[in-house]
């Protein structure tokens, strides 16, 4: 069965900062996903993740991929408040199968 | 604004009463999804249609019922429901079932509440 970790499930952080997320799986997978949901709203793809050593970058956030140790980080650089929110990381299975992480609920503070 | 539009954006209902979930999606994509999503909680997949055939069912309730008219659209059909039932539900689509390396696109959900 598959299983999606994350950490951690809450991270609060200052403006201008650093920090990364984690997100480990129990199987091998084919594909990776980010999405990032702000309260009461839908889910906003961030990265697609398809090999081992795929690195994408976008502004302030950059996602990677060790198929071999089966995690994936998202990596904040210099945060600002409108990164908050929740963010998931989503792995499939070879085949049908589509799970999502509990979630990394983020709040950047001033 | 989300290219998969879903309707109604709130719902309120009562334990007997029936009503249908709206999803529509024209950007050609063959998969569609429905996922169930508890307040403070990722997503939990329900069913997922591949060129219109239902492809995945993830032991939901049969008083959910999916239904997909034609590759555009997609209904769940709510009949019976709980109070443990209330949640918001999320449609998606994708250009292919695995969407390999594309993602899925969502749309805004439905908060549905069940009195």
């Amino acid at each position: 069965e598959l299983k999606v970790e994350q950490n951690p499930l809450f991270l609060s952080m200052q403006e201008g900062k650093n920090y990364t997320i984690y997100c480990n799986y129990s199987t091998t997978s084919d594909r990776l996903y980010w999405y990032r949901q702000d309260p009461g709203k839908s889910l906003e793809s961030l990265f697609v993740l398809l090999s081992n050593g795929a690195v994408k970058q976008e502004g302030r956030l950059m996602a990677s991929l060790d198929t071999k140790a089966r995690l994936s980080t998202l990596h904040i650089t210099a945060a600002v408040h409108d990164l908050s929110a929740t963010y998931f990381c989503a792995v499939g299975d070879y085949g049908q199968n589509f799970v999502f992480g509990p979630g990394t609920r983020l709040s950047v503070l001033p | 604004d989300t290219e998969v539009t879903q309707t109604p954006k709130h719902l309120v209902m009562g334990m007997t009463n029936k009503k249908s979930l709206k999803c529509e999606q024209h950007m050609g994509h063959r998969a569609m999804y429905w996922y169930k999503q508890k307040a403070k909680k990722p997503p939990e997949l329900m069913f997922v249609y591949s060129y219109e055939k239902l492809s995945i069912n993830e032991s939901v309730p049969s008083r959910f019922s999916p239904e997909c008219p034609n590759s555009s659209l997609l209904n769940l059909h709510l009949h019976a429901l709980q109070p443990e039932d209330s949640a918001l539900y999320l449609c998606a689509s994708s250009q292919e079932r695995t969407g390999a390396n594309q993602p899925q696109h969502f749309g805004d959900g439905t908060r549905l509440s069940i009195l």
